[in-house]
């Protein structure tokens, strides 16, 4: 199984700021099985994106995946207030593997 | 509208056993594959248990291989997660997920809908 990285570990930014999430596949993924969740303090994830950049129902399009390979990204064009969280990735196909999260933090 | 329930959470001693159950609603609970995935307390989140909706294709996470199994009742829309040879490192909410279409198919897939979890506690 494949390991995902994911930096930085934090990005404390304020509102309106534009967000660059990374994760790193120590194998590269294939047909981009890639995920990406937003989880609040008590609650189940929430999943924004899928198959790399698709987004998933009723997300904002603030909120866009990019990348291919080994390295993918999750971008929030311009934060807002409900925005700061911790985001995951996820590897999947094969088995699942999440990231260890990048925690978005008011500045 | 998709609802997942977990329940059986609670303290156990180590090397115990425990047995979460995760009841469905709002979809043909039958037709989807289902997993559970878990977060240790502050901790990130890990992959633990995929089944397919006719129960062909099971796989299991590294890391509790051999000691969890999973299973399911589609007649009671029912999932469940047998634990046993419990640790510390089991301690963890337990969270049921569903699978983003249905069909009978192999692999580990993203997880659409998620239910609000179960905690676990593993400690004498």
């Amino acid at each position: 199984e494949g390991v995902l990285t994911q930096s930085p570990g934090t990005l404390s930014l304020s509102p309106g700021e534009r967000a660059t999430l990374s994760c790193r596949a120590s194998q590269s993924l294939s047909s981009d099985y890639l995920a990406w969740y937003q989880q609040k303090p008590g609650r189940a994830p929430r999943l924004l994106i899928y198959g790399g950049s698709s987004r998933a129902a009723n997300i904002p399009d603030r909120f866009s995946g990019s990348g291919s390979g080994t390295d993918f990204t999750l971008t929030i064009r311009r934060v807002e207030p409900e925005d700061f969280a911790m985001y995951y990735c996820l590897q999947y196909g094969d088995s699942g593997t999440f990231g260890q999260g990048t925690k978005v933090e008011i500045k | 509208e998709v609802q997942l329930v977990e329940s059986g959470g609670g303290l156990v001693k180590p090397g115990g056993s425990l047995r979460l159950s995760c009841v469905a609603s709002g979809f043909t609970f039958s037709s989807y594959t289902m997993n559970w995935v878990r977060q240790a307390p502050g901790k990130g989140l890990e992959w633990v248990s995929t089944i397919s909706s006719t129960s062909n294709y099971i796989k299991y996470g590294d890391s509790v291989k051999g000691r969890f199994t999973v299973s399911r009742d589609n007649a009671k829309n029912s999932l469940y997660l047998q634990m046993d040879s419990l640790s510390a490192e089991d301690t963890a909410v337990y969270y049921c997920a569903r699978d983003p279409w249905s069909g009978d198919y192999t692999g580990v897939w993203y997880f659409s809908y998620w239910g609000q979890g179960i905690l676990v506690t593993v400690s004498s």
